[in-house]
């Protein structure tokens, strides 16, 4: 099984200054990574496929990069709306197809 | 509008059984993977496993196998989760999920809370 390790695990941002978060696959995805985003009481929201792909409707301040077994979710300019928890997700290689353990990024 | 419809709160107690739904519609439900995610309170996501409705392939994560049985139904378009004797260990949230064409969860449901108390 592929172990996803994200850090760091609470990250504190001031609105409107940059938000870097990773994300690092025990073995290569080569490029299989999606991130997610999840505010309280909401479903998670698919926000970066293919590691670096925008899903339809996400912003432009959001952006992914990385490959084998190194990711990073780039958040420039952060919004209020912005403050959530982040996974990353492998699928790669399955079953299963694991989650990060989240970084939660909070209003600093 | 893709859009996935899960099934209503559950509160249940130890030993009992269950079976949650997923719904999916605005798209051809055949040909996507819906999976399921397990979130305890206060805690991150877990994969759980996944289904092809499309002929009932279906993959559990080692984590999860034997616990849950994963099915779906074509003709009404949904996707099941089941336990057969619910312990207070399984209270969670949990979310269906469909694997877009990349393989991204890329369409989620709302979420179906399940308590198991005595």
């Amino acid at each position: 099984e592929i172990v996803m390790t994200q850090s760091p695990a609470t990250l504190s941002v001031s609105p409107g200054e940059r938000a870097t978060l990773s994300c690092r696959a025990s073995q290569t995805v080569s490029s299989n990574l999606a991130w997610y985003q999840q505010k309280p009481g909401q479903a998670p929201r698919l926000l970066i496929y293919g590691a670096s792909t925008r899903a339809t409707g996400i912003p432009a301040r959001f952006s992914g990069s990385g490959s084998g077994t190194e990711f990073t979710l780039t958040i420039r300019s952060l919004q209020s709306e912005d403050f959530a928890v982040y996974y990353c997700q492998q699928y790669d290689n399955w079953p299963p197809w694991t989650f990060g353990q989240g970084t939660k990024v909070e209003i600093k | 509008e893709v859009q996935l419809v899960q099934s209503g709160v559950e509160v249940k107690k130890p030993g009992e059984s269950l079976k949650i739904s997923c719904k999916g519609s605005g798209y051809t439900f055949i040909t996507y993977w819906i999976g399921w995610v397990r979130q305890m309170p206060g805690k991150g996501l877990e994969w759980m496993g996944v289904i092809y409705p499309g002929d009932s392939d279906i993959r559990y994560s080692p984590s999860f196998q034997g616990q849950v049985t994963i099915s779906a139904d074509k003709s009404t378009s949904t996707a099941y989760l089941q336990w057969s004797s619910l312990k207070a260990s399984d209270t969670a949230m949990y979310y269906c999920a469909r694997h877009g064409g990349g393989g991204a969860m890329d369409v989620w449901g709302q979420g179906t809370t399940v308590t198991v108390s005595s």
